[in-house]
């Protein structure tokens, strides 16, 4: 079973430029989230959807947008990339709002 | 403000038994959650603890006192492959997880 599918694994990326990351899940799950994880500080939630057709902003949300055209895809944009978002990324995915998360196996952005 | 307070780092020894702590403040509060993380991997789900007391998991157990914002992962039996960074997050009112910054355990033989 495959889970969660991110893609990219790692990208660099020059300043002022535009990165889609690609998060997919085969568990029909409702939920899905995306995290950036940084050394010393502990997950911070940037968006998220409760069911395909609605996002609502996490605790970072400032400079990323996301969609959520159906319940598998939940791709995250950067769009005009800083260097402050040079981070790891995780994508994750809930059955409930009270489930377990389940984690893909993060995207490492470096922005230059 | 919300917030998660845990260890930065702890050293235990193989064979023996150790006890992550987490305390939480949270505006409302709907569970108590460990993850373990390897280096360089995903964070994986250990346990969910919503009521007072001790959830038990095979060589893992993990403890909650609402009353005190408190959370205990004890581990027995270490392994080498248990170390790790293990995350303590606290689900909010609104069912938003408050993450903590980890706990690294390293094991030595």
């Amino acid at each position: 079973t495959a889970g969660i599918t991110q893609a990219p694994t790692s990208q660099i990326l020059a300043a002022g430029r535009s990165m889609t990351l690609r998060c997919t899940q085969d568990m029909r799950h409702n939920a899905m989230y995306w995290y950036r994880q940084d050394l010393g500080l502990g997950l911070r939630l940037i968006h998220y959807s409760n069911t395909a057709g609605t996002t609502g902003k996490g605790e970072v949300p400032d400079g990323y947008s996301v969609s959520r055209a159906n319940t598998d895809d939940f791709p995250l944009t950067l769009a005009s990339a800083v260097p402050s978002q040079t981070s790891v990324y995780f994508c994750a995915s809930s059955e409930g709002q009270t489930g377990e998360l389940f984690f893909g196996e993060g995207s490492r952005l470096t922005v230059l | 403000g919300q917030n998660i307070d845990q260890p930065t780092e702890m050293t235990a020894t193989e064979g023996a038994i150790v006890q992550i702590n987490c305390t939480y403040q949270t505006s409302g509060f709907n569970g108590l959650f460990w993850y373990q993380q390897h280096a360089g991997e995903a964070p994986t789900f250990l346990s969910y603890n919503v009521l007072d007391g001790l959830e038990e998991k095979g060589r893992f157990s993990s403890f909650l006192s609402r009353s005190k914002g408190y959370s205990y992962l004890l581990l027995k039996e270490l392994q080498m492959k248990d170390s790790a960074s293990y995350l303590c997050a606290a689900m909010d009112s609104n069912y938003q997880l408050i993450w903590g910054a980890g706990t690294k355990l390293i094991i030595k033989p």
